[in-house]
């Protein structure tokens, strides 16, 4: 069964920093980009950022970037958000995300929530 | 960036009835436009990728059309499960931008 896990979702207080993994399973990994999607509390879906198959090329929204870095590791088949300097409108629950072929995101975690407050 | 809006923000259905929700792009992205559901608490759910290819698993009361600047989501005969979120994302360039949601509820 397909499946992509995330995990590391805390409270953290501003300035603060965390990773979130995302775990997945049951498809060739190493094939598809991956993508972070966040959604904050009763709000819509804004896109975060995006990693290549091979981990070589990353993209940021302009409102993490400098702040959050995208990695992966193909061997362990698992995606990494680490997230410095955070603020509170960094609070959201945080999606991984299967692209095909870059055009669509076909499977979606369960989401980690990340809570910025002091 | 490219700016999607979805119309309207929100609609008031009865089952059985059809719906429209429209998105429209800030500039044309061809067909680089996809459509997803979300329940509350839950993910979205892909239903229609590149403007009008259903997704494998959607049932076939959804379809979607448009090309350019201009899209449809419709839903023919609304079901009880269809209440939910629908949101128009495009993947034409980066950022990749998402409508800001339209909340389909039941009347």
């Amino acid at each position: 069964e397909l499946q992509v896990v995330e995990s590391g979702g805390d409270l953290v207080h501003p300035g603060g920093s965390l990773r979130l993994s995302c775990a997945a399973s049951g498809f060739i990994f190493s094939s598809y980009w991956m993508h972070w999607v966040r959604q904050a509390p009763g709000k819509g879906l804004v896109w975060v950022s995006r990693i290549d198959s091979e981990g070589s090329r990353t993209t940021y929204a302009d409102s993490v970037k400098g702040r959050f870095t995208i990695s992966r590791d193909n061997a362990k088949n698992t995606v990494f958000l680490q997230m410095n300097s955070l603020r509170t409108e960094d609070t959201a629950v945080y999606y991984c995300v299967r692209a095909v072929r870059e055009l669509y995101f076909d499977y979606w975690g369960q989401g980690a929530l990340v809570t910025v407050s002091s | 960036d490219i700016h999607m809006t979805q119309s309207p923000s929100s609609l008031s259905a009865s089952v059985g009835d059809r719906v429209t929700i429209i998105c429209r792009a800030s500039q044309s992205i061809s067909n680089y436009l996809n459509w997803y559901q979300q329940k509350p608490g839950k993910a979205p759910k892909l239903l229609i990728s590149t403007a009008s290819s259903l997704q494998s698993g959607a049932p076939s009361r959804f379809s979607g059309s448009g090309s350019g600047t201009d899209f449809t989501l419709t839903i023919n005969s609304l079901q009880p499960e269809d209440f939910a979120t629908y949101y128009c994302q495009q993947s034409h360039s980066t950022p990749i931008t998402f409508g800001q949601g339209t909340r389909l509820e039941i009347e």
